[in-house]
């Protein structure tokens, strides 16, 4: 069975901290490994695909990296708009149509 | 360019009432799916379809039913509410078997009393 484990589970830094979100997975078989950013009372915004270890990808103030056992989302001097909860997701082999989800990290930025 | 619309956003039932949520995509997408999200928690997917006709369980189907008569609907329907269905339910789509990001909608917070 495919697992998603995302720590810390609440994360708060002053602006300008840099920091990194850890996403630990087991899959079957890696198709690939999604990150999404969720703001209070709105649905999942995609960020990122990785799909390969090795890989990495980044975004304005974000740089997602991925290995055989887990993935990293770093954020670098972070401003509080990058104030929200960031959901990482697995697509295995086995259940090619399906994401399986971690709880998600909610990160707050103070000014 | 809508994408994922659902409604309604908020709906209070009473235990055993029963309602449908709706999704519906302007996307021509192949693939739909429903989540729900408990306080604290992730996803959790409930019913997913990989085209019109086609439907299948998730990890929480137990309470909920799915149809799919169209490519743009995705409707969920609940029969007998119980108070363990409060949650927010997401739905989402993507676009085929080599598109693997999925779009959601806003969601519908639910809540049975």
């Amino acid at each position: 069975e495919d697992q998603v484990t995302q720590s810390p589970e609440a994360l708060r830094l002053q602006e300008g901290e840099s920091s990194s979100l850890n996403c630990s997975y087991t899959v079957s078989g890696l198709r690939g490994l999604f990150w999404y950013r969720q703001d209070p009372g709105k649905g999942p915004e995609f960020l990122f695909t990785l799909y390969s270890a090795g890989e990495e990808k980044e975004k304005e103030r974000l740089k997602a990296t991925l290995t055989k056992k887990e993935s990293f989302l770093h954020i670098t001097a972070p401003k509080p708009e990058d104030s929200a909860t960031y959901l990482c997701a697995v697509q295995g082999l086995q259940g090619a149509q399906k994401l399986v989800f971690g709880q998600g990290t909610r990160l707050t930025i103070n000014p | 360019n809508a994408g994922v619309t659902q409604t309604p956003k908020f709906r209070i039932l009473k235990i055993g009432q029963s309602m449908t949520l709706q999704c519906t995509q302007d996307m021509n997408h192949n693939y739909m799916y429903w989540y729900r999200q408990d306080p604290g928690m992730g996803l959790k997917l409930i019913y997913y379809s990989v085209g019109a006709g086609i439907t299948d369980k998730g990890e929480v189907p137990n309470g909920y039913n799915v149809s799919r008569s169209t490519t743009e609907d995705f409707p969920l329907r609940l029969e007998l509410a119980a108070p363990s269905q409060t949650s927010v339910y997401f739905c989402a789509s993507r676009a085929g078997r080599d598109k693997n990001i999925q779009y959601f909608g806003a969601g519908t917070r639910l809540s049975v009393l």
